[in-house]
């Protein structure tokens, strides 16, 4: 079984609809990210959380909301979807003990599309 | 505002055909640059870190360095398998730890 695993991996969907992109870790880091890939630009950070109990914005969080449910779990929830949302989503994690070296764990993304 | 570029964008290499992918970056207070690959389909998958121009990293057949304005990494006699995007991304001051990538080179190594 994948250390990082998101849910689902594809969805498609129309415009005005909730989404929620899931992401469970057991790799027992305490940092998780997510991240969002489109052709040409890269990944970008959406939201990042160093604890429980921190929730942070990323460099294009607009649009975009975050959960953490436990160390493990780290939700991502599209509240109204719109077609330019339409990416493949990573999530991360990393350890505190570990982060000077840049190293995060990806998941194998999840592809959504939004009609 | 802090930026990194990669290039080529795509890249054909016979098998056995050395070359080099460059990352050019123009930040404020470099903290280290990170290269990761790519395979399709794949989540990016952490290769090196890169602290101070003049650094190398190696791993089989590739090797990464860094200058103050730039870091390639080098493909040494490429095999089909080293066939992946590979991403660079830089950590600056006052970033929260945070890593800013850059769009990637797509290698493709042919037989």
């Amino acid at each position: 079984d994948a250390d990082v695993t998101q849910t689902p991996r594809n969805r498609i969907t129309k415009t005005g609809k909730r989404i929620m992109l899931e992401c469970s870790q057991t790799k027992g880091h305490d940092r998780m990210y997510w991240y969002r890939q489109d052709p040409g630009l890269g990944l970008r950070l959406i939201y990042y959380s160093f604890d429980v109990k921190d929730i942070n914005k990323g460099e294009i969080s607009d649009g975009y909301s975050v959960s953490r449910q436990a160390q493990a779990k780290f939700s991502l929830s599209l509240e109204s979807a719109i077609p330019n949302q339409t990416a493949l989503y990573f999530c991360a994690t990393s350890d505190t003990g570990t982060s000077g070296t840049g190293e995060l764990f990806f998941g194998e993304g999840s592809r959504l599309t939004v009609l | 505002e802090d930026q990194v570029t990669q290039s080529p964008e795509a890249l054909r290499l016979q098998e056995g055909e050395s070359s080099s992918l460059n990352c050019s970056y123009t930040v404020s207070g470099l903290r280290g640059l990170f290269w990761y690959r790519q395979d399709p389909g794949k989540g990016p998958e952490f290769l090196f870190t890169l602290y101070s121009a003049g650094e190398e990293k190696e791993k089989e057949r590739l090797k990464a360095t860094l200058t103050k304005k730039e870091s390639f990494l080098h493909i040494t006699a490429p095999k089909p398998e080293d066939s992946a995007t590979y991403l660079c991304a830089v950590r600056v001051s006052g970033s929260a730890r945070q890593l800013t990538f850059g769009s990637g080179t797509q290698l493709t190594v042919l037989p």
